[in-house]
C-alpha cells in the first residue's frame, strides 16, 4: 500500500498569502495524484486530478505540479474561503490512499 | 448539479452490522463507479470500495472479509453493510463518484458524510 505523506501538518497564513502544500508518496504513483479540500461538515470537494488539471469549476488560483514522489499544491493568494483541511490522493497503485492531510489556518 | 446523501442509523452496537445507503439526485448511478469511505475521528480517510451500475465490486483489503455493497439502479442509490463492527469502526462515512467512470479516483462528487457510532 502507497503511504502519501502531507507537511506541513499544519499552515498558519494571512489572506493574500501564497500556500504550498506538499504530498510525498512512499513510492512512484506518475502522475495520479488528486487534492481535495474539506471543510468540516461538508463534502470534500475535488481540485485537482492527475497531479495539475484543475477540476470543474475550481479557480485559476489552485494549481498542481509533480510527478513520481513530490507533489505540490500552490494556492496563489489565499482567500477568506480557502482556510480548510486539503488531502492528496494516489489511484496508480490499488488500493487507492490518502495522505493525512493539511490543515490551513488563518494566522 | 449531482448530489450525493448517504443515510442510516447514527448507532451500531458492537458485532452488529452497519448499514448504509447513499442516494444520487440529480445525475444518473449509470456508467460510474461509487465509492464508499470512512474517516476515524482524528485520522485520515481510508477507501472501503467501490460497486459499478452493473454490480462490480473491489473492495480494500483491510476490510474486504466485513464488507458487502450493492446498487438499485431503479432508486439510484447504492449501499453498503459491514458486519462484525467494533468501536474501531466509529468514523464518518462517505459515498463518492469516481470522475469520468474511474475506479479508484479522483473522486468528484461526494456526499457530506454521516457518523456512525459504535457503541452498546
Amino acid at each position: 500500500e502507497i503511504v502519501l505523506t502531507q507537511s506541513p501538518a499544519t499552515l498558519s497564513l494571512s489572506p493574500g498569502e501564497r500556500a504550498t502544500l506538499s504530498c510525498r508518496a512512499s513510492q512512484s504513483v506518475s502522475s495520479y495524484l488528486a487534492w481535495y479540500q474539506h471543510k468540516p461538515g461538508q463534502a470534500p470537494r475535488l481540485l485537482i486530478y492527475d497531479a495539475s488539471n484543475r477540476a470543474t469549476d475550481i479557480p485559476a488560483r489552485f494549481s498542481g505540479s509533480g510527478s513520481g514522489t513530490d507533489f505540490t499544491l500552490t494556492i496563489s493568494s489565499l482567500e477568506p474561503e480557502d482556510f480548510a483541511v486539503y488531502y492528496c490522493q494516489q489511484r496508480n497503485n490499488w488500493p487507492p490512499t490518502f495522505g493525512q492531510g493539511t490543515r490551513l489556518e488563518i494566522k | 448539479q449531482e448530489q450525493l446523501q448517504e443515510s442510516g442509523p447514527g448507532l451500531v452496537k458492537p458485532s452488529e452490522t452497519l448499514s448504509l445507503t447513499c442516494t444520487v439526485s440529480g445525475g444518473s448511478i449509470n456508467n460510474y463507479y461509487w465509492s464508499w469511505f470512512r474517516q476515524p475521528p482524528g485520522k485520515g480517510l481510508e477507501w472501503i470500495g467501490y460497486i459499478s451500475d452493473s454490480g462490480s465490486t473491489n473492495y480494500n483489503p483491510s476490510l474486504k472479509s466485513r464488507v458487502t455493497t450493492s446498487v438499485d439502479t431503479s432508486k439510484n442509490q447504492f449501499s453498503l453493510k459491514l458486519s462484525s463492527v467494533t468501536a474501531a469502526d466509529t468514523a464518518v462515512y462517505y459515498c463518492a463518484r469516481g470522475l469520468r467512470g474511474y475506479r479508484y479516483g479522483p473522486f468528484d462528487h461526494w456526499g457530506q458524510g454521516t457518523l456512525v457510532t459504535v457503541s452498546s
